[in-house]
C-alpha cells in the first residue's frame, strides 16, 4: 500500500541549530509531495511542495526540502531554527484525489 | 489572502447526537475535502467532493457520514449519530482545479463526543 513514513516522532534542537526532518514515501511513481506545519491548536499550513523539476524546493519561513528519488525521500531542512518553529510537521503525498499523511514529527526548540 | 474557514472551532456533543461541521472553502476552488485527526494520531482522509458528488471516500466514511454543498459557498460534514470514537479534529480543505494539486486547509473543528 502507498504510504508516507516519518521515522522521527520527536526532535529537540537548540535555537540557531540546523534541522532536518525525514520523510520517506512508498509509491509506484513519483508522487506530488508536501510539507505542512501545525502549530498548537492551529490548522495545517503549507510549507512547501514538490511536483517535478528542480529537486530542491524552497518554502516559507526559510524551509527547504530535497526530493531524492533513489532514496524515496523528501527531507525538510532549515539552516537555523527559531523558537517559533516549534510545532508538528507533517509530510504528505498526493494519491489520486487525496493526501496521505505521515505520522508527524514534533519539533521542540530550546533557547 | 483567501483562506478556508471552519465553524465552529470547538463542539461538544452527546453520543448519538447529530453534528454538522461547516466549512467555507476558498471561493474559486472546485475540489473539497474532509480529513480528521484523532488526538495524537496522523491526519486521515475522509472524503473528497467535486461537482456536487463524492469523488472518493475512505473506509472511515461510513453511512453515518455525509457531505453536502448546500449553496455556492458552504461545504458541510454531517455525522448522523456520533460515537465516542468520532472525537477528533476535523479539517476541511479545498483546491483550485485539475493540475493544481495543492490543498489548502482550514483551522479545524475540534469535536468532543461524550
Amino acid at each position: 500500500a502507498q504510504s508516507v513514513t516519518q521515522p522521527d516522532i520527536h526532535i529537540t534542537v537548540s535555537e540557531g541549530a540546523s534541522l532536518e526532518l525525514r520523510c520517506n514515501y512508498s509509491y509506484g511513481a513519483t508522487p506530488y509531495l508536501f510539507w505542512y506545519v501545525q502549530s498548537p491548536g492551529q490548522g495545517l499550513q503549507l510549507l512547501l511542495k514538490y511536483f517535478s523539476g528542480d529537486t530542491l524546493v524552497q518554502g516559507i519561513k526559510g524551509f527547504e526540502a530535497e526530493f531524492k528519488r533513489s532514496q524515496s525521500s523528501f527531507n525538510l531542512r532549515k539552516p537555523s531554527v527559531h523558537w517559533s518553529d516549534a510545532a508538528e510537521y507533517f509530510c504528505a503525498a498526493h494519491n489520486t484525489d487525496k493526501l496521505i499523511f505521515g505520522t508527524g514529527t514534533r519539533l521542540q526548540v530550546f533557547p | 489572502e483567501p483562506e478556508v474557514t471552519q465553524t465552529p472551532s470547538h463542539q461538544v456533543t452527546q453520543m448519538g447526537q447529530e453534528v454538522i461541521l461547516r466549512c467555507v472553502p476558498i471561493s474559486n476552488h472546485l475540489y473539497f475535502y474532509w480529513y480528521r485527526q484523532i488526538l495524537g494520531q496522523k491526519v486521515e482522509f475522509l472524503v473528497s467532493f467535486y461537482n456536487n458528488e463524492i469523488s472518493e471516500k475512505s473506509e472511515i466514511f461510513d453511512d453515518q457520514f455525509s457531505v453536502e454543498r448546500p449553496d455556492g459557498s458552504n461545504f458541510t460534514l454531517k455525522i448522523r449519530s456520533t460515537k465516542l470514537e468520532d472525537s477528533a479534529m476535523y479539517f476541511c480543505a479545498s483546491r483550485l482545479a485539475l493540475g493544481q494539486e495543492t490543498q489548502y486547509f482550514g483551522p479545524g473543528t475540534r469535536l468532543l463526543v461524550l
